[in-house]
């Protein structure tokens, strides 16, 4: 099981780039790096996914270095409402658990 | 995109009863769903992994007899709370894992609380 580190917190302001790095040392060669949102009381929800180098999607884009230990969720001018909590994860394909660390809880300042 | 419906979103029982939480893939087949528990301003803790047509698996410290888990499809997972107690009460999170490669999709949890 690949464990994952991220910041607890992190603040920042409306309309500027948020980059939160989780780090995963012992990822397997299988395994993919997801990142999730979650607001109060509701689920967790898909940002974005990847497996090596750069992915980016409508809302974020994802940096995976070469040795694919760490991993970059970049958040393009952020907005109030991107104030959550940010969970990285690791999963396999067919992966017998999942288990979520700590998260980095994001707090968007006007 | 891949959705997960968890259904009731919200639930208030009596100590004693017991309650049944469902998890529905609606627009793919998943061979494998998970449970979790959060408490507030806390990490989902993984309750079980349930994959289809098997037992579920238990993590450490979480009662099997007292947290009934059936996946008998590939859409469908259900967790039922058994005599329910104050301290079950907590937000209930089922998510579900699809093709291969396909991220885990999470229902929107369940609140339950045990008067």
């Amino acid at each position: 099981l690949a464990k994952t580190t991220q910041p607890i917190s992190m603040d920042s302001y409306e309309g500027q780039e948020v980059n939160i790095t989780c780090s995963h040392n012992n990822i397997a060669t299988n395994d993919y790096i997801t990142w999730y949102q979650q607001f109060p009381s509701q689920g967790p929800r898909f940002i974005i996914q990847g497996y090596k180098t750069k992915v980016t999607n409508e809302v974020a884009s994802l940096f995976i270095p070469a040795d694919r230990k760490s991993s970059t969720l970049s958040l393009p001018r952020v907005s109030l409402s991107d104030t959550a909590v940010y969970y990285c994860l690791v999963v396999m394909n067919r992966d017998d658990k999942i288990i979520f660390g700590k998260g980095t809880r994001l707090h968007i300042l006007p | 995109g891949a959705v997960v419906s968890q259904h009731p979103s919200r639930v208030i029982c009596k100590s004693g009863t017991s309650v049944k939480i469902e998890c529905r893939s609606l627009d793919f087949q998943a061979t494998t769903m998970f449970w979790y528990r959060q408490f507030p301003k806390q990490s989902l803790m993984l309750m079980a992994t349930s994959n289809e047509g098997s037992k579920a698996t238990y993590e450490q410290g979480v009662e099997k007899d007292k947290f009934l888990i059936n996946h008998a499809s590939l859409t469908l997972s259900t967790l039922t709370v058994t005599s329910a107690h104050p301290e079950d009460s907590s937000f209930y999170i089922c998510s579900a894992l699809g093709q291969p490669g396909s991220p885990l999709h999470f229902g929107n949890g369940t609140r339950l609380t045990v008067t």
